[in-house]
């Protein structure tokens, strides 16, 4: 299995920040990595599929770079509604694995 | 717009096998997705369990494969999932969801509201 691991899992931080999240991957796994959204209680959501494209109707506040192992996810301006906790996902291979989450907390 | 729902018991014994239903509305079933399931243990992260294409083609987590059954009804636009032999351990929200491949890349797309399963005597 290919593992996911995300950094920090916990992050503090204030509105109006950048904030970057970071995953890495055990193995190389191209640009088949997306990004998802979880507020409490809630489903997942889709913010960013093939490691940067931008899901329809997601702030463009949100982006995502990466290749290979080593990928992040930038919020450029942190809204009161993006304190969420925040999760990577591969597609390269099965069984399709997720990264721990990092948990975006207001300072 | 595409929305899904999750039904099934919210209670199973130990031992015993949890069954859940997912009824797609605003997409075919026999679409170009594929269909999946993904729980969450509470307080804890995400687990893909796995998924279905319409002709009956599966994909399962090998951590679950000799428990886990999911089957596609098109008469209905429904998949389901059949989880045996459960323990605590699989108690969680359980979300079915459907994956979208764009130029050959899988996301899961679309995601049911998610329905908690406990599994206690």
């Amino acid at each position: 299995d290919i593992q996911m691991t995300q950094s920090p899992s916990s992050l503090s931080a204030s509105v109006g920040d950048r904030v970057t999240i970071t995953c890495r991957a055990s193995q190389s796994i191209s640009n088949y990595l997306n990004w998802y959204q979880q507020k409490p209680g809630k489903a997942p959501n889709l913010l960013i599929y093939a490691a940067s494209s931008l899901q329809s109707g997601v702030p463009s506040r949100f982006s995502g770079s990466g290749s290979g192992t080593d990928f992040t996810l930038t919020i450029s301006s942190l809204q009161p509604e993006d304190f969420a906790t925040y999760y990577c996902q591969q597609s390269y291979s099965s069984p399709r694995t997720f990264g721990q989450g990092t948990k975006l907390e207001i300072k | 717009q595409v929305q899904l729902q999750e039904s099934g018991p919210g209670l199973v014994k130990p031992s015993g096998t949890l069954s859940l239903t997912c009824v797609v509305s605003g997409d075919s079933i026999s679409s170009i997705n594929w269909w999946s399931w993904v729980r969450q243990p509470p307080g804890k992260g995400l687990e893909w369990i796995g998924e279905i294409f319409h002709i009956g083609t599966t994909n399962y987590n090998p951590s679950l494969k000799s428990r886990v059954t999911i089957l596609v009804d098109k008469s209905k636009n429904q998949f389901s999932l059949k989880l045996s032999s459960v323990t605590a351990a699989d108690t969680a929200v359980y979300y079915c969801a459907s994956l979208y491949y764009y130029d050959g890349l899988p996301f899961f797309h679309h995601w049911g509201q998610g329905t908690l399963v406990t599994v206690s005597s």
